[in-house]
């Protein structure tokens, strides 16, 4: 079993839909968790960190259940800019490497 | 203020040979981290550097790759002798002690094909 688990997709939506992303953990001694955007041949991007309260950016809100270990990204109004793969990334305790999950390719429709 | 570059963004070589793959992370960041995708799978670790000492070579595959940080500046990823399976892309990422997040940030990546 992956450590870091996602849905491949691809998550096809027209603009101005709402969209929602999970991932799983299975290491419940992760402490950071994190949505990083991908394009096509490009880097990663840091999109949001996930804190304990949740947190949210604009259209993007992102969720943290520690007991059924699981984080979720949420984005409203989908723009065709938001086009990319999400990645899920975790870090565990007493580490500073990240590990990923494979990524969740949206594309929005105009 | 400058990313973190990475140099080359392509590189061929046959099997057998000698690659160096070179990172500069952002101005000021202790941690210097490479990772590596290989076709169909998911971003892995590869080693962690804090200045120049190593803080983690868990991931590294084997004796065949060695990873530098002399003065705790740019990092260097020599592949040595290059086999088939290290093709993929090599990312390298840097990030500050600012508290408990340590959220990384990423180069655009040296892709590499060994032929």
């Amino acid at each position: 079993r992956k450590e870091v688990e996602q849905d491949p997709g691809p998550f096809n939506v027209p603009e101005g839909a709402t969209v929602a992303f999970n991932c799983t953990y299975s290491n419940s001694a992760s402490q950071s968790f994190f949505w990083y955007r991908q394009d096509c041949r490009k880097e990663p991007k840091l999109l949001m960190s996930v804190y304990s309260s949740g947190n949210e950016d604009g259209r993007f809100t992102a969720q943290l259940n520690r007991a059924s270990q699981y984080i979720s990204l949420l984005i409203r109004d989908s723009k065709l800019s938001d086009s990319a793969t999400y990645l899920c990334v975790v870090r565990t305790s007493g580490t500073y490497k990240y590990i990923f999950g494979t990524g969740t390719r949206l594309k929005v429709l105009a | 203020e400058a990313g973190v570059t990475q140099f080359p963004s392509h590189s061929v070589i046959e099997k057998g040979q000698t690659v160096t793959l070179r990172c500069d992370p952002i101005s000021g960041h202790d941690n210097l981290y490479w990772y590596r995708r290989v076709m169909g799978k998911e971003i892995k670790f590869l080693l962690h550097f804090v200045k120049e000492s190593k803080q983690d070579e868990s991931g590294m595959p084997n004796n065949r790759f060695l990873a530098e940080r002399t003065g705790g500046t740019y990092s260097t990823l020599k592949v040595q002798p290059a086999e088939l399976e290290d093709s993929g892309v090599y990312f390298c990422a840097s990030s500050q002690d600012t508290g408990t997040i340590y959220e990384q940030y990423f180069g655009p990546g040296t892709r590499l094909t060994v032929t």
